[in-house]
């Protein structure tokens, strides 16, 4: 069946360090790929999303690119804030069925330090 | 509403007793989602409902566990007999149904911590 597979953290960096935190899949068919993020206390929101092979989602200076060849969407930022300080969640959708179950990776908790 | 609501925010329970939770979903969002996460652990898919069907149900992890969804919109999950390793948060989240390939953006409500003691 389809899978996610993550990067298994915690994930520590400096700030202004570059982040990078691998995502593969599997999949039949062509599915859509998100990242989500869970901030300390907070609810799951979207970060970014690519819809077909090639394409590009960014948001806050996230951003991660829909590799087929590879079954990848590694999430990566130039310049992590301490405010980045969450854990995320790779996840595809699940075109199987009808509709769009999302599939979530086990998540990698990042922590920026000063 | 403006968003996804779930409650109680929080359960506390003893082991053998049944509980409720609910979901809230975004209203006009057909699909709905429950997902468990457990500490440590990653989020496990439990059950999908498409309007009031449920076509995918593969996640529940036993007979202990059902949910209902009525008039395509409020969804309560029944955990029966609960046993310690049910304690988890329990997440609901709804969208829009898939559009083809375009995939859809699942909207998450804060999620019901249960505590079974």
């Amino acid at each position: 069946g389809n899978s996610v597979t993550q990067m298994e953290g915690p994930v520590t960096l400096s700030e202004e360090a570059f982040l990078t935190i691998n995502c593969t899949y599997t999949a039949t068919g062509y599915p859509s790929l998100f990242w989500y993020v869970q901030y300390p206390g907070e609810g799951l929101q979207l970060l970014l999303k690519a819809t077909k092979a090639d394409d590009k989602g960014s948001n806050k200076g996230f951003e991660a690119t829909y590799r087929k060849e590879t079954t990848s969407f590694h999430l990566e930022k130039g310049s992590v804030q301490v405010s980045d300080s969450a854990v995320y969640f790779c996840a595809l959708s699940d075109l199987d069925n009808q509709g769009g179950k999302l599939i979530f990776g086990q998540g990698t908790e990042l922590s920026v330090k000063p | 509403g403006a968003g996804v609501s779930q409650s109680p925010s929080n359960k506390v329970t003893e082991k053998g007793k049944d509980v409720e939770l609910r979901c809230d979903p975004i209203s006009g969002h057909t699909a709905l989602y429950w997902y468990r996460q457990s500490l440590g652990q990653g989020l496990e898919f439990l059950i999908y409902f498409q309007g009031n069907s449920a076509p995918d149900k593969s996640g529940l992890p036993s007979d202990r566990f059902s949910a209902e969804r009525t008039g395509g919109s409020v969804s309560t999950l029944t955990i029966q007999r609960t046993q310690q390793e049910d304690s988890a948060v329990y997440l609901c989240a709804s969208s829009l149904p898939g559009q083809g390939v375009g995939g859809t953006e699942a909207f998450f409500g804060q999620g019901t911590r249960l505590t079974v003691v």
